[in-house]
């Protein structure tokens, strides 16, 4: 199957600085991307949408402004957590579909601490 | 995306037949039934898909039903690494609007 590659694993870091996530699709070309945040013993939530060179979409009560998402090519994808804060901390999954596919692939996971 | 329900949680015996249903009552004519799976600490894995008929791949089978109200996930001979969160979804296009992820099955392979 389609592979979609997620860095970094895991990341700490200190509260007021921003985080960057990159979202690669390996073997296809990825023409929307979706952003996913899970806290732990939840489920999956979509932030948002990107599409290669448009701007992304993003969910109800998701600030645009602190989450930043970059959709440059049709491979990559990043997210930056801008100005990052402890209730930031989460689980961040980026997944990928492409023009024939028919199915949704998922990265990895990242996992922030913000301390 | 359909609503779907699935029981919270399920024990299944390794080597035996993990079989997890969905209700998808409210499903729409274009919509796909989708089953993903997430092991703790990663991202979902796709494991089957299907509209109207039966599916089966390497992993596992999908039954739906005539009505298409309903399907069931079968693992046919479990194994502990088969334990994790198991997700149905209805959506169409294969993903493209993105997919709402409810809260699944929760599958304990017991040794």
């Amino acid at each position: 199957g389609a592979v979609v590659s997620q860095h970094p694993s895991r990341v700490i870091c200190k509260s007021g600085t921003s985080v960057k996530i990159e979202c690669r699709s390996l073997d296809f070309q990825a023409t929307t991307m979706f952003w996913y945040r899970q806290f732990p013993k939840k489920s999956l939530m979509l932030m948002a949408t990107s599409n290669e060179g448009s701007k992304a979409t993003y969910e109800q009560g998701v600030e645009k402004d602190k989450f930043l998402i970059n959709h440059a090519s049709l491979t990559l994808s990043t997210l930056t957590v801008t100005s990052a804060h402890p209730e930031d901390s989460s689980f961040y999954i980026c997944s990928a579909t492409g023009v024939v596919n028919e199915k949704l692939f998922f990265g990895s996971g990242t996992q922030l601490s913000v301390l | 995306d359909a609503k779907t329900t699935q029981p919270p949680s399920m024990d299944c015996a390794e080597g035996r037949a993990a079989n997890l249903p969905c209700n998808h009552s409210t499903i729409s004519g274009n919509e796909y039934v989708y089953w993903y799976r997430q092991i703790h600490s990663q991202g979902p894995q796709y494991i089957i898909h299907g509209l109207k008929n039966n599916e089966t791949n390497e992993m596992a089978s999908l039954i739906i039903t005539e009505d298409r109200k309903s399907s069931t996930l079968i693992l046919p001979h479990a194994t502990l690494r088969d334990t994790a969160v198991y997700y149905c979804i209805g959506a169409s296009g294969g993903g493209a609007d993105g997919l709402t992820f409810g809260k699944g099955t929760h599958l304990i392979i017991q040794p």
